[in-house]
């Protein structure tokens, strides 16, 4: 079936401005995930969505990012106020969410804020 | 300290050589562990994934893990130019979760 899709692929703002990114997950898969990777960085965790718990969001760097997951599948990170610091490639992946699950990314949305 | 660690600076391996990729992770709890493969300006792509000590072989491909000494590594046989890539080491935590080292670059010299 379809991987994990992700939109926009890229998006330019400017400082200031609030900023949507969408995650599709695999069909099935209950567990979702979202990480940023900065230029010359690892890939560093944001949020986390299982089913319908509470997601787990200690990884969010700031009360500027946010997260939701609709119907328990479709997932949209916001982050408002943009700051040039948030410039990077934020990835989604999702997994069937057993423990050992393997987690699969999308392609990723690389934004930069100008 | 970080959670996951890699060696820095980038690996140059001819081709047909062995290259070979070391991790070393901090939280004695982490149980699970994943190698990925990312290509400039890609998404990670799995690798291979290993939970016991050991050794895991799949095709050119072997993972070795020692709780003990919380170190995880990656070796690729008779490298090709197509392996030139940069490889992620990641430690499953709680929640699932993965922490990820900064990654190596490796390059194969055709």
């Amino acid at each position: 079936g379809a991987g994990v899709s992700q939109s926009p692929s890229n998006k330019v703002t400017e400082k200031g401005k609030d900023v949507e990114l969408r995650c599709d997950p695999i069909s099935g898969h209950t567990a979702l995930y979202w990480y940023r990777q900065s230029l010359g960085q690892g890939l560093e965790f944001l949020i986390y969505f299982q089913g319908n718990s509470a997601p787990d969001k200690s990884g969010l760097p700031s009360d500027r990012f946010s997260a939701e997951r609709t119907g328990g599948s479709v997932s949209t990170l916001t982050i408002q106020r943009t700051q040039q610091e948030d410039s990077a490639v934020y990835l989604c992946a999702s997994s069937g969410g057993g423990a050992q699950e393997t987690q699969y990314f999308g392609p990723g949305t690389r934004l930069l804020v100008l | 300290q970080k959670e996951v660690e890699q060696n820095s600076g980038p690996l140059s391996v001819p081709e047909g050589a062995i290259a070979s990729l070391n991790c070393t992770y901090s939280d004695r709890g982490s149980q699970s562990f994943f190698w990925y493969r990312q290509y400039s300006g890609k998404s990670p792509e799995l690798i291979m994934f290993i939970y016991s000590n050991g050794d895991k072989e799949d095709g050119r491909f072997t993972a070795q893990l020692n709780k003990a000494s919380q170190y995880v590594s990656l070796l690729i046989r008779d490298s090709q130019p197509s392996d030139s890539a940069t490889y992620l080491c990641a430690a499953q935590r709680g929640n699932n979760r993965l922490a990820f080292g900064k990654g190596n670059q490796v390059v194969v010299i055709p």
